[in-house]
């Protein structure tokens, strides 16, 4: 399964809306009728963090200004207004089929 | 307090072998599936191979497969990969990661990843 993450550079402002798109090569429904597509943070320097799992379901501790949808195949996270805390790079991963797969990642920075 | 700790990463030449290890705790490690994930230098991140609770099943991405072995010892707390026949596309920031997620997906963890150097 490819999954292409667009955009791969995101200049924000702060206080702003931001989007992020991932699109799957094939359905990621799996047979027990689950969506296994996370969201994941990686400020610099860190380790990554998961923020959204399942499509849409928020983690713990993650703030409620980030938020996930999908169309079909067409997956998306949403930054409703950017803090200066929000930069990094964002991956999205498919955990339905095997192996499971990352997108290229997308480097959110400020203006 | 959970804690992943990843060592043996080093600077090897093309076709050695390395074992890595991440040392758990803070959480049943006997209750979770586990993974390894890499990130070569400035690049994404790669999904590379997991194991289940009990070491009974075991997946790994393409390129790698028939090179690295996953394992776990359950009464360590300990998982490892054996990295065999590598080569300079390997060379990554290597983190182990409790990522699984079903329908119930409980919270997410990483190491603080060991770097491998793949270099003549």
């Amino acid at each position: 399964i490819v999954i292409t993450q667009s955009p791969l550079s995101l200049p924000v402002t702060l206080g702003q809306p931001a989007s992020i798109s991932c699109r799957s090569s094939q359905s990621l429904v799996h047979s027990n009728g689950d969506t296994y597509f996370h969201w994941f943070q990686q400020r610099p320097g860190q380790s990554p963090r998961r923020l959204i799992h399942n499509v849409s379901n928020r983690d713990s501790g993650v703030p409620d200004r980030f938020s996930g949808s999908y169309s079909g195949t067409d997956f998306t996270l949403k930054i409703s207004r950017v803090e200066a805390e929000d930069i990094g790079v964002y991956f999205c991963l498919q955990g339905t089929h095997w192996p499971w797969t990352f997108g290229q990642g997308t480097k959110v920075e400020i203006k | 307090q959970v804690q992943l700790v990843e060592s043996g990463g080093s600077v090897v030449q093309p076709g050695r072998s390395l074992t890595l290890s991440c040392v758990v705790s803070g959480f049943t490690f006997n209750n979770y599936g586990m993974h390894w994930v890499r990130q070569a230098p400035g690049k994404g991140l790669e999904w590379v191979a997991v194991i289940s609770s009990d070491g009974s099943d075991k997946q790994y991405t393409d390129s790698v497969k028939g090179r690295f072995t996953i394992s776990r010892d359950n009464s360590d707390n300990t998982l490892y990969l054996q990295m065999n026949s590598l080569t300079v596309e390997d060379t990554a920031v290597y983190y182990c990661a409790k990522i699984d997620c079903g329908r119930d997906c409980p919270p997410d963890s990483w190491g603080q990843g060991t770097l491998v150097t793949v270099s003549s």
